[in-house]
């Protein structure tokens, strides 16, 4: 069956780090790739997507990267600052691409 | 726009009772998900509409859960009879649906559900 991993055990990092979090997932080849950033106490937002066919994308402070061969993403997030301190998770489009699947999520605390 | 609205934003029941969550969608998106978040199990799909026609149920965990979407501005999740281990934070999202592909999905601020 799909499955998606990420670190369950929370990151922290000293503020202007670069903080970078896993997404391993198994048993498909999805077309796409996000991102998402969810706050105690709130849905999660969306930050970035990246398709099969891109090696990595950018978005100011964001970068992702996603490796089909290793299936596996890696999101960096530079200069990191305490207000990054969140859960971040990763989500896939199921086989057929017509729901998504969200990860765990991976706590990041950015300490000032 | 206001983004995708949920309520109630907190609800306490007693098991046994009733309990109807509502969410209104962003206007213009043609697709709808209900979700369920807890610690142990993550943020679990449980059901999704596409134009207003439910497309896949299959993680609503059981008959007592049931889920509407009468037009393009409302969905309803209810559940009956609540019991303690539905206790949750659900959440609504909407999103497009464009050639095939689900653009970012936009959340609601969710409901905390207690059961007693």
């Amino acid at each position: 069956s799909q499955k998606i991993e990420q670190n369950s055990e929370a990151l922290n990092i000293q503020e202007g780090k670069t903080a970078t979090l896993t997404c391993n997932y198994t048993n498909y080849s999805p077309a796409y790739l996000q991102w998402y950033r969810q706050d105690p106490g709130r849905g999660p937002v969306f930050l970035l997507l990246i398709r099969e066919n891109e090696k990595e994308k950018r978005k100011e402070r964001l970068k992702v990267t996603f490796d089909t061969t290793l299936k596996q993403s890696l999101f960096h997030i530079t200069a990191s600052q305490p207000a990054d301190s969140a859960t971040y998770l990763c989500a896939l489009p199921n086989t057929g691409g017509f729901k998504t699947i969200f990860g765990a999520g991976t706590r990041l605390f950015v300490k000032a | 726009d206001a983004g995708v609205i949920q309520s109630p934003r907190h609800e306490v029941t007693e098991m046994g009772q009733e309990v109807t969550l509502r969410c209104k969608p962003i206007s213009g998106h043609n697709s709808l998900f209900w979700y369920r978040q807890t610690m142990m199990r993550g943020l679990e799909l449980l059901i999704y509409f596409n134009n207003n026609v439910p497309i896949d149920d299959s993680g609503m965990p059981e008959d007592r859960f049931s889920a509407k979407m009468p037009n393009a501005s409302f969905s309803t999740l209810k559940i009956q009879p609540s019991e303690p281990r539905d206790s949750a934070v659900y959440f609504c999202a909407s999103s497009s649906l464009i050639a095939g592909v689900y653009n970012e999905q936009f959340f609601g601020p969710g409901t905390r559900l207690t059961v007693l």
